[in-house]
């Protein structure tokens, strides 16, 4: 496995601003993703963090709202900009070492937002 | 569109017993497929990883997997109170990577 950090591990924020979340790994990774998982619900994927190009995002997410960053292989941060009340998630960053496809979670950013 | 369906449950076992999880898919061409665990207010680990067909043991888990039906299973014997928390069933191809997830299954094991 492979050790991963986030932060923020929670936030309150108000309607209409921005927060961005950092995802480190301790080692070099393939791959990253960001997923969502909002209240009582499963996980749905938001982007996949290619390093050194843009995002690949999922049906229903765009690149205004959550914009992504991956300047190396064990750093990305996901923005989620111009908040409302749905955007109340946690959001996890996943990682792939390449290989089997074994994916292993950070653990998470829970964001509430008034 | 790729499905993973499951039980939300709970799934309510007694202590000792056997705890029978399962999952079905929609996309034949999904290649990998893993059950995670997430206790409530935590992340999801990882705890048995299957690529193909028959039984996978680690410890008390067995998984299984039977692509001409489309399912995978997950067994968890001699449960114990502690693993009761929300199962969770995904799948990958080998192009994608990414993870499709199901709804979850919600384990209680009574002591």
């Amino acid at each position: 496995s492979a050790v991963i950090s986030q932060k923020p591990s929670r936030d309150i924020c108000q309607r209409g601003t921005s927060l961005t979340i950092q995802c480190q790994v301790d080692s070099q990774v393939t791959m990253m993703f960001w997923y969502r998982q909002q209240p009582g619900q499963s996980l749905t994927l938001i982007a996949t963090a290619n390093q050194g190009s843009e995002a690949t995002y999922e049906s229903g997410f765009v690149i205004d709202k959550f914009p992504i960053s991956r300047p190396n292989l064990t750093f990305s941060t996901l923005t989620v900009s111009n908040m409302s009340p749905e955007d109340s998630s946690i959001y996890l960053c996943s990682v792939d070492r390449g290989g089997r496809s074994e994916q292993f979670f950070g653990p998470g950013t829970r964001l509430t937002v008034l | 569109q790729k499905e993973v369906e499951q039980n939300s449950g709970p799934l309510s076992v007694p202590e000792g017993a056997i705890a029978s999880l399962n999952c079905t898919y929609s996309d034949r061409v999904s290649q990998s497929f893993f059950w995670y665990r997430q206790y409530s207010g935590k992340s999801p680990e990882l705890i048995m990883s299957i690529y193909s067909n028959g039984d996978k043991e680690d410890g008390r888990f067995t998984a299984q997997l039977n692509k001409a039906s489309q399912y995978v299973s997950l067994l968890i014997r001699d449960s114990q109170p502690s693993d009761s928390a929300t199962y969770l069933c995904a799948v990958t191809d080998t192009g994608r990577r990414a993870l499709t997830f199901g709804s979850g299954t919600r384990l209680q094991v009574q002591p």
